[in-house]
């Protein structure tokens, strides 16, 4: 579903440095998500944003921070990488009407290796 | 505590066997339950839902609130069922977040 995509796709980087990932819908949904994905431990959820003034911590949102910049933009941003940040990132996005409220679509994903 | 547990990390069997993927929950109030698939080099996409009752692909799922599971099952597995499946629980109190489970790896061999 191209509606939702991330940018970089991939991306290296050394330990220490500010990266930033983003991600654009144009589903014309109000909620985005930020999860990481690591083998054995299933999809985590970082930040999720339910309107562009709405922005709440996920389960595991130390080290990073995020900016809904408009309605089909949220960025995730990593301040200080660290390499157990290495991981695959994906977006997602839900609209919050009515039952289709659970029905996130996924961005295709980021895979960021931390050096 | 809200919690979905998957206990198997990968699951292989043969063409044309049964499947059962196993989901548990935990959830205080009443659960709403999905199923999510990942193919090789595809989005994650919403494979079922337990409020609509339906069989997707072949896939049935059925919610038990006494043994608080959803296991995914198939009478048959194809090869293109090879994929990574993730049980969800939705969190109408919090606004509808999903909680995933830790995902199970489905390998259908021909």
């Amino acid at each position: 579903d191209a509606d939702v995509t991330q940018t970089p796709r991939n991306r290296i980087t050394k330990t220490g440095k500010r990266i930033m990932l983003e991600c654009s819908q144009t589903k014309g949904h109000d909620r985005m998500y930020w999860y990481r994905q690591d083998p054995g431990l299933g999809l985590r959820l970082i930040y999720y944003s339910f309107d562009v003034k709405d922005i709440n911590k996920g389960e595991i949102s130390d080290g990073y921070s995020v900016s809904r910049q408009a309605q089909a933009k949220f960025s995730l941003s990593l301040e200080s990488a660290i390499p157990n940040q290495t991981a695959l990132y994906f977006c997602a996005t839900s609209d919050s009407a009515d039952r289709a409220l659970y029905e996130q679509y996924f961005g295709p994903g980021t895979r960021l290796t931390v050096t | 505590a809200q919690r979905v547990t998957q206990p198997e990390k990968l699951l292989s069997v043969f063409k044309g066997a049964p499947v059962e993927l196993k989901c548990n929950y935990s959830y205080s109030g009443s659960p709403e339950l999905f199923w999510y698939v990942q193919y090789s080099r595809q989005r994650l996409q919403l494979l079922l839902r337990h409020i609509s009752r339906e069989s997707i692909k072949g896939f049935t799922a059925d919610l038990n609130k006494g043994e608080t599971s959803f296991h995914l099952k198939k009478p048959f597995a194809q090869e293109e069922d090879s994929a990574m499946y993730y049980c969800a629980l939705g969190t109408y109190n919090q606004g509808g977040k999903l909680i995933f489970g830790q995902g199970t790896e489905l390998s259908v061999k021909p």
